[in-house]
């Protein structure tokens, strides 16, 4: 079955460096890989996609990631973390007709 | 606006309560979830419906009764819960099981049991 793995669940940013969030997945079949994020009291809305074509996805406010299949991995990054980054990531894979979540990134920016 | 709707945002029942939650999506998907969201646990995929048609139920206590009466409506009646069913209670809808376009979330409606 497919799933994907997010390591550490928490993760600290300093404003202004780099954001770098994993995500590695396991899929029997070309995959389908997302990103969402999750801010306080909120559903999750899609940041990005990935489903075919060129393996380096950007995404809204700013974020982007590449998908690598020798390594089996779809990392988020940001160049400059922002305040307003702080929030919850949720890396996904689609498989057995349904999206897969991994258990989520908790981002702390701190000044 | 996300277009997916849930009502009410906040809910606070206590455990003889009946309750329902309404989540209306005006995004014309054909696929409906329920998710589980607690604190300091990962997302848990409580009901799917497809074509209005209940396509999966895991394992969830019965004291959870959903309900889909169309492709744009799906309600989660709630009766006798228990404090550790306080969580986000996240709905979600999809076109085709998701594989294209992922899911659209509404913003969850935060239940308390008391």
């Amino acid at each position: 079955a497919q799933s994907v793995t997010q390591l550490g669940s928490h993760v600290s940013v300093s404003e202004g460096a780099l954001v770098l969030l994993r995500c590695n997945y396991s899929s029997s079949v070309p995959p389908y890989l997302f990103w969402y994020v999750q801010y306080p009291n909120q559903g999750l809305q899609l940041l990005l996609k990935y489903t075919t074509g060129a393996t380096l996805v950007k995404g809204i406010n700013g974020f982007e990631a590449e998908f690598k299949k020798s390594e089996t991995s779809f990392h988020l990054t940001k160049p400059s973390a922002h305040m307003s980054d702080a929030a919850e990531y949720f890396c996904a894979v689609y498989g057995n007709n349904r999206l897969a979540f991994g258990k989520g990134n908790q981002v702390v920016v701190i000044p | 606006e996300t277009g997916v709707t849930q009502t009410p945002r906040h809910l606070v029942m206590g455990m003889t309560n009946k309750k329902s939650l309404k989540c209306e999506q005006h995004l014309g998907h054909n696929a409906m979830y329920w998710y589980k969201q607690s604190a300091k646990k990962p997302l848990e995929l409580m009901f799917v419906y497809n074509f209005k048609e209940q396509t999966e139920n895991n394992s969830v206590p019965s004291r959870f009764s959903p309900e889909c009466p169309n492709s744009s409506h799906l309600f989660l009646h709630l009766h006798t819960l228990q404090p550790e069913d306080s969580a986000l209670y996240l709905c979600a809808s999809s076109q085709d099981e998701g594989k294209g376009r992922g899911y659209t979330f509404g913003s969850g409606t935060r239940l308390t049991v008391v």
